[in-house]
């Protein structure tokens, strides 16, 4: 069965300075894999997602995320995070088959300071 | 842009009571998802429909039901409320068709409170 684990619940960062949110996923078929954002009082936005091809995925705020199959990875990057980047951060990946159906980490709620 | 509007923010309801949440999105999705999101959990499937008066268990089915009579509408239903379904609950629609169209657009959510 497939699984998705967020590796840190909070990160804290300060203005400007570079971010990294780490994600691993389990499962014994190709997936696919999707970033989304949550901000305050707010639903999920798409940031950016992995079908196929190169492993580098650009989104939209200057977020990126590579893809690493040999370690089952799908990290989140920014080089200079902004105060309102402050937000809840999901990792899914969807299951093969039809229907589109997302499993999703446990989220990774990231507070950038000034 | 894709809409997807939920027929309440915020809503509190006691123990036992019959709770309705509603979603209408407004793009033609053959999709239709209802999540729950509660901290530490992230977020986890209750029920999906694939189409109209088609329904499938998610995840956490237990205690809740569904409803789609119309494409563009997805009830989710709370038949007797009980204090551990407080929650925020999330609703989404996608296209069929594979993943390649298949990006799920969210509501902004309803915050259910049980009491």
């Amino acid at each position: 069965a497939q699984s998705v684990t967020q590796l840190d619940s909070q990160v804290p960062v300060f203005e400007e300075a570079p971010v990294e949110l780490r994600c691993n996923y389990s499962s014994s078929v190709s997936v696919y894999l999707f970033w989304y954002v949550q901000y305050p009082n707010q639903g999920l936005q798409l940031l950016l997602k992995y079908l196929s091809g190169s492993t580098l995925v650009k989104g939209i705020n200057g977020f990126e995320a590579e893809f690493n199959k040999s370690q089952t990875s799908f990290h989140l990057r920014k080089p200079s995070v902004h105060i309102s980047d402050t937000a809840e951060y999901f990792c899914a990946v969807s299951l093969s088959g039809g229907y589109n159906k997302l499993i999703f980490g446990a989220g990774t709620r990231l507070a950038v300071h000034p | 842009d894709v809409k997807v509007t939920q027929s309440s923010r915020y809503l509190v309801k006691r123990t036992g009571e019959k709770v309705f949440l509603e979603c209408v999105q407004d793009m033609d999705h053959e999709n239709m998802f209802w999540y729950r999101q509660d901290p530490g959990l992230g977020l986890r499937l209750i029920y999906f429909s694939y189409d109209v008066k088609m329904k499938e268990k998610g995840d956490i089915p237990e205690g809740y039901s569904v409803s789609r009579e119309k494409k563009e509408r997805f009830s989710l239903i709370l038949e007797s409320a009980s204090t551990n379904q407080t929650s925020m609950y999330l609703c989404a629609s996608s296209l069929s068709g594979g993943i390649i169209r298949g990006e799920q657009y969210f509501g902004p959510g309803t915050r259910l409170t049980v009491t």
